[in-house]
């Protein structure tokens, strides 16, 4: 099977900083990784997903990095501005099934 | 944009009601996906539906049924809701990869 884990369920960051939120998961066959943005009230929203082959893509101020040899991914949002607050979660894909992990809450300090 | 158009934000229902979610997706998607979620669980998935008239179980479809009578529409049926059914339930919609989610339902059985 597949568990799927975020390190952090709270991330505090100061406006105009960059964030960082981890992610780890458990199953070297996973084959491809989401990572999703949940405001308050809203269901979970597509921000961008990676495949296994790679192990960076970027959109627009985001940036995922997957590490394969030890099983983690990461979200780096730039220069993090306050309608970034919400929670973050990432999800893998093992045999054609979506394993969703629990959720960091990130936090603006202005 | 893919649009998931739950019936109803909020709703309240008695324990032993039967109650119907509805789901909507304008993308010609052939998967829907039905999920639970709430704190500290993280999304828990009750159903899922890869064409019209199939469905599958997934993680904890006790208590629960769904019905896919047309590519656009799943819904979600609780046969006798209970006190634990209370929860934000979250239709989906794929093409293969990420999900695309609706905002939610909150339901609350009293």
């Amino acid at each position: 099977g597949e568990n799927v884990g975020l390190h952090l369920p709270t991330l505090s960051v100061q406006e105009g900083d960059n964030s960082i939120i981890n992610c780890a998961y458990s199953n070297s066959a996973s084959d491809y990784f989401i990572w999703y943005k949940q405001e308050s009230g809203k269901g979970p929203q597509f921000i961008i997903d990676i495949r296994s082959n790679m192990d960076k893509r970027q959109g627009q101020r985001v940036t995922v990095l997957l590490n394969k040899t030890v099983k983690h991914l990461s979200l780096q949002i730039a220069a993090t501005q306050p309608g970034d607050s919400a929670v973050y979660f990432c999800a893998s894909r093992l045999d054609d099934k979506i394993i969703f992990g629990k959720g960091t809450r990130l936090h603006i300090l202005p | 944009d893919v649009k998931v158009t739950q019936s109803s934000r909020y709703l309240v229902k008695r324990t032993g009601e039967k109650v119907f979610l509805e789901c909507v997706q304008d993308m010609d998607h052939e998967n829907m996906f039905w999920y639970r979620q709430d704190p500290g669980l993280g999304l828990r998935l009750i159903y899922f539906s890869y064409d019209v008239k199939m469905k599958e179980k997934g993680d904890i479809p006790e208590g629960y049924s769904v019905s896919r009578e047309k590519k656009e529409r799943f819904s979600l049926i609780l046969e006798s809701a209970s006190t634990n059914q209370t929860s934000m339930y979250l239709c989906a919609s794929s093409h293969g990869q990420a999900q695309h989610f609706g905002d939610g339902t909150r339901l609350s059985i009293l």
